[in-house]
């Protein structure tokens, strides 16, 4: 089964405050997405990238940026946080090969902004 | 474009009962179209999709898609619901070809009640 790991569950942050999320997919993947999760909102795609240093906008990358230094790891950072991105964010990797169309998501990190 | 409607932002059924969570996409093309559950606090696992072939889709916990191309739908349903199906549905749809992302609805509440 595909593992998709996220660094923290939960977090607090300050505004301004410089934030950085971690994905880790331990499937050799060549695919990660990060999405915010908001109530009435759904899932939203804030960046993906399909290799090693390769990056692209998704729908709502104002305020985000990414790092994808080695394969199985994906970074999204908030360059400085503001409460309008208190939100759950999710991880997702698809499978290589056959079923490559279907993401599996992490565990979710809920950030806070005060 | 592509888009996902979940028409109902709270679905209720009693235990034993079967159960319909409404789903209906707009794609430029043939889809590819998903499920996802979330429970509390959790990330999303993956319940089942349609990629081609037979429009009755099977998937994990005994829940089933039926794919209707000619209303653009494709709903969940399952025949006796148990308390424990309790939690937000996410419908999705991508493109089948070449690499799209995924876009997600706004997601339905079930709750049911024993």
């Amino acid at each position: 089964d595909v593992k998709v790991t996220q660094s923290s569950r939960y977090l607090v942050k300050r505004t301004g405050e410089k934030v950085f999320l971690e994905c880790v997919q331990d499937m050799d993947h060549e695919n990660m997405f990060w999405y915010r999760q908001d109530p009435g909102l759904g899932l939203r795609l804030i960046y993906f990238s399909y290799d090693v240093k390769m990056k692209e906008k998704g729908d709502i990358p104002e305020g985000y940026s990414v790092s994808r230094e080695k394969k199985e790891r994906f970074s999204l950072i908030l360059e400085s946080a503001s409460t309008n991105q208190t939100s759950m964010y999710l991880c997702a990797s698809p499978h290589s090969g056959q079923g490559r169309e279907t993401q599996y998501f992490g565990p979710g990190t809920r950030l806070l902004v005060l | 474009a592509q888009s996902v409607a979940q028409p109902e932002d709270q679905v209720n059924v009693a235990e034993g009962n079967p159960l319909t969570v409404k789903c209906t996409y707009s794609v430029s093309g043939n889809p590819y179209l998903f499920w996802y559950v979330q429970y509390p606090n959790r990330g999303l696992q993956f319940l089942l999709k349609y990629i081609t072939g037979d429009n009755l889709v099977k998937g994990s916990y005994g829940f089933e898609a039926e794919f209707n191309k000619s209303q653009t739908s494709f709903h969940l349903k399952k025949p006796s619901a148990l308390v424990s199906d309790s939690a937000l549905y996410f419908c999705a749809v991508r493109l089948n070809s070449g690499y799209s992302t995924l876009t997600f609805g706004k997601g339905t509440m079930l709750l049911v009640s024993p």
